[in-house]
């Protein structure tokens, strides 16, 4: 059955450090999409990438980066010199090309403390 | 930009009272979702559609309705409102086209319910 598991419910850092969220996937499906999306207290998911299962090249998005092992069926997310504008909740999240309701099926969430 | 947006932020509602919970999209999105986000649990999938008129059951559809009379709306229906149904409810949107599976949904800033 498809899953997310995101096993770190909270993570506090202090502003600068680098942090990397987990993100483990279940799929039988071979053509899926892996997603993060950031909801800041404001409560709106803000898209931050979208990944096909297809293409494993890392991504770096300015301090973002996300790296990709389908070996160990990871999508984990980095930030580097984090910020206090990075405290928020991130929600890693799979979809799969054979579901005709194109939904996503999300982790539980990290929240991500950032500590001036 | 993509816009969804929610029709209240906050709601509270008595055990029984039937609730609407309304969507809109400006983007000329054919799809839809409601979700409700719990403590945990991250985002499950309540309804969604993929045209007017058209909806399908998600994960949890129990105590729920839908109705899409037009393409930019899509309404939540509690038919009669019962604690377990206090959450945030997140409404989405995406596009149609080709590849569904691949395109990212855009979420509205939620709705927060309180059912006394």
């Amino acid at each position: 059955a498809q899953k997310v598991t995101q096993a770190q419910t909270e993570i506090s850092v202090v502003e600068k450090e680098d942090v990397t969220l987990d993100c483990v996937y279940e799929t039988r499906d071979t053509t899926y999409y892996l997603f993060w999306y950031k909801q800041p207290p404001s409560g709106e998911l803000v898209f931050l990438i979208r990944r096909n299962s297809f293409d494993e090249q890392n991504e770096i998005s300015g301090r973002y980066s996300w790296n990709f092992q389908k070996s160990t069926s990871s999508f984990n997310f980095t930030i580097t010199a984090s910020q206090v504008v990075d405290s928020a909740v991130y929600f890693c999240a799979l979809s799969e090309a054979w579901d005709s309701s194109y939904k996503l099926i999300f982790g539980s969430g990290t929240r991500l403390l950032v500590r001036p | 930009d993509v816009k969804v947006t929610q029709s209240s932020r906050y709601l509270v509602k008595r055990t029984g009272e039937k609730v609407f919970l309304e969507c809109v999209q400006d983007m000329d999105h054919e799809n839809m979702f409601w979700y409700r986000q719990d403590p945990g649990l991250g985002l499950r999938l309540i309804y969604f559609s993929y045209d007017v008129k058209m909806k399908e059951k998600g994960d949890i559809p129990e105590g729920y309705s839908v109705s899409r009379e037009k393409k930019e709306r899509f309404s939540l229906i509690l038919e009669s409102a019962s604690t377990n149904q206090t959450s945030m409810y997140l409404c989405a949107s995406s596009t149609g086209a080709s590849g569904r599976a691949n395109n990212e949904q855009f979420f509205g800033p939620g709705t927060r319910l309180t059912v006394l």
